[in-house]
């Protein structure tokens, strides 16, 4: 069973600091994707990571994946107050023809603080 | 197009209501997929419709009862629910095909059960 483990859950910051969002995964994973929700919105899709070494980079945000640690990192660069939310990791559970099975992380509740 | 929507935002009923939710997509996509939320949780599967068809069902209680009537529609139907049904409600859909797998959510439905 995939289990997915994010850290922290909280995470309150200063503005213009830098930190990183840790998400572990149990088992092989060929995917894994990182979304942020705004309180009582939904889900924005953040970034898709395909593939062992892949960066994608969003503003002050930038991901990466290593797929042999079963790690991905969401990176906060100069940290904003608009970029207070709750951040999820998910990895890809299951990849059939079907639809896409996917293991969220608990969520980082991220404040940003002036 | 390339949203996915959801109607009602916000939904109060009574324990012994019908009610339903809805979600539309026009993006071709022929995955779609029901989510329930709650508070400060991430996201639970609950049902996935892959070209029309249930093909996973999370366990979910009878008393929701899931229906794809076309590619672009999906309900949810709602009957006898209790105040722990509660909750966030969203819908997503994804890209059948593909090797992003990405899921695309809508803004939810706030359901309160009384």
């Amino acid at each position: 069973e995939l289990k997915v483990e994010q850290n922290p859950l909280f995470l309150s910051m200063q503005e213009g600091k830098n930190y990183t969002i840790y998400c572990n995964y149990s088992t092989t994973s060929d995917r894994l994707y990182w979304y942020r929700q705004d309180p009582g919105k939904s889900l924005e899709s953040l970034f898709v990571l395909l593939s062992n070494g892949a960066v994608k980079q969003e503003g002050r945000l930038m991901a990466s994946l290593d797929t042999k640690a079963r790690l991905s990192t969401l990176h906060i660069t100069a940290a904003v107050h608009d970029l207070s939310a709750t951040y999820f990791c998910a990895a890809l559970d299951r990849m059939e023809a079907s639809g896409s099975r996917l293991t969220f992380g608990e969520g980082t509740q991220l404040t940003v603080n002036p | 197009d390339t949203e996915v929507t959801q109607t009602p935002k916000h939904l109060v009923m009574g324990m012994t209501n019908k009610k339903s939710l809805k979600c539309e997509q026009h993006m071709g996509h022929r995955a779609m997929y029901w989510y329930k939320q709650k508070a400060k949780k991430p996201p639970e599967l609950m049902f996935v419709y892959s070209y029309e068809k249930l093909s996973i069902n999370e366990s979910v209680p009878s008393r929701f009862s899931p229906e794809c009537p076309n590619s672009s529609l999906l309900n949810l139907h709602l009957h006898a629910l209790q105040p722990e049904d509660s909750a966030l409600y969203l819908c997503a859909s994804s890209l059948l095909g593909t090797s992003m797998h990405e899921q695309y959510f809508g803004p939810g439905t706030r359901l309160t059960v009384t």
